[in-house]
């Protein structure tokens, strides 16, 4: 089965800039998660839908960082404007269900550098 | 959710048993233990997880304590794609629960 797609990749912007990273997740996956995982870290979560529904939000910082996913199946991070401590790598990933049941898979990341 | 302690680094040589430990001495009744690794450049994968019994399927075994107060993952015969880090979390039933991530343990196969 094809796994979860993020792009692009890399990203460079400067701060104060904006930009945006899409997530495909596995198809029939009701979970999406997003992920921050700054170098030398582990993941840390930002967002986690059910559906189109968010269900965990408490670790996004909603002044500068937004996350949607119409129709519950793809995904949009967004930040604006973009600061220096978010060069990271953002990781999207997916899940059957939210529950410890089901395992997660993990998209490659976009790692963000941000100048 | 319960916390993790995993050594920051192991060495293993290429085709012996790798041995990974864990501890989780505040665990509760209904947390489960996973484990996942992130190869250098790559978003994390699943391995493996347990509530009580010990696991096997064709990545790894995981072997829980009675007391469930540490685990270890086990790869059979590493080889040197199985270096990388390795990461132990325990995690609430409920679809409320997040993975807490801690920085894992970095496994070097050695040839």
């Amino acid at each position: 089965e094809a796994g979860v797609a993020q792009s692009p990749r890399y990203k460079i912007i400067e701060k104060r800039q904006s930009v945006a990273f899409w997530c495909n997740p596995i198809s029939g996956h009701a979970t999406l998660y997003w992920y921050q995982q700054i170098l030398g870290q582990g993941p840390k979560l930002l967002i986690q839908f059910q559906n189109n529904g968010v269900v965990d939000d408490s670790q996004l910082p909603k002044d500068r960082f937004s996350a949607e996913r119409l129709k519950g199946v793809d995904s949009t991070l967004k930040i604006q404007p973009a600061k220096l401590e978010d060069s990271a790598v953002y990781l999207c990933a997916s899940s059957l269900a939210g529950t410890a049941a089901y395992e997660q898979y993990f998209g490659p990341g976009t790692r963000l550098t941000v100048t | 959710d319960a916390k993790t302690t995993q050594p920051p680094s192991m060495d293993c040589a290429e085709g012996r048993a790798a041995n990974l430990p864990c501890n989780h001495s505040t665990i509760s009744g209904n947390e489960y233990v996973y484990w996942y690794r992130q190869i250098h450049s790559q978003g994390p994968q699943y391995i493996i997880h347990g509530l009580k019994n010990n696991e096997t399927n064709e990545m790894a075994s995981l072997i829980i304590t009675e007391d469930r107060k540490s685990s270890t993952l086990i790869l059979p015969h590493a080889t040197l794609r199985d270096t990388a880090v390795y990461y132990c979390i325990v995690r609430g039933g409920g679809s409320n629960y997040q993975l807490i991530w801690g920085a894992g343990t970095k496994l070097i196969i050695k040839p």
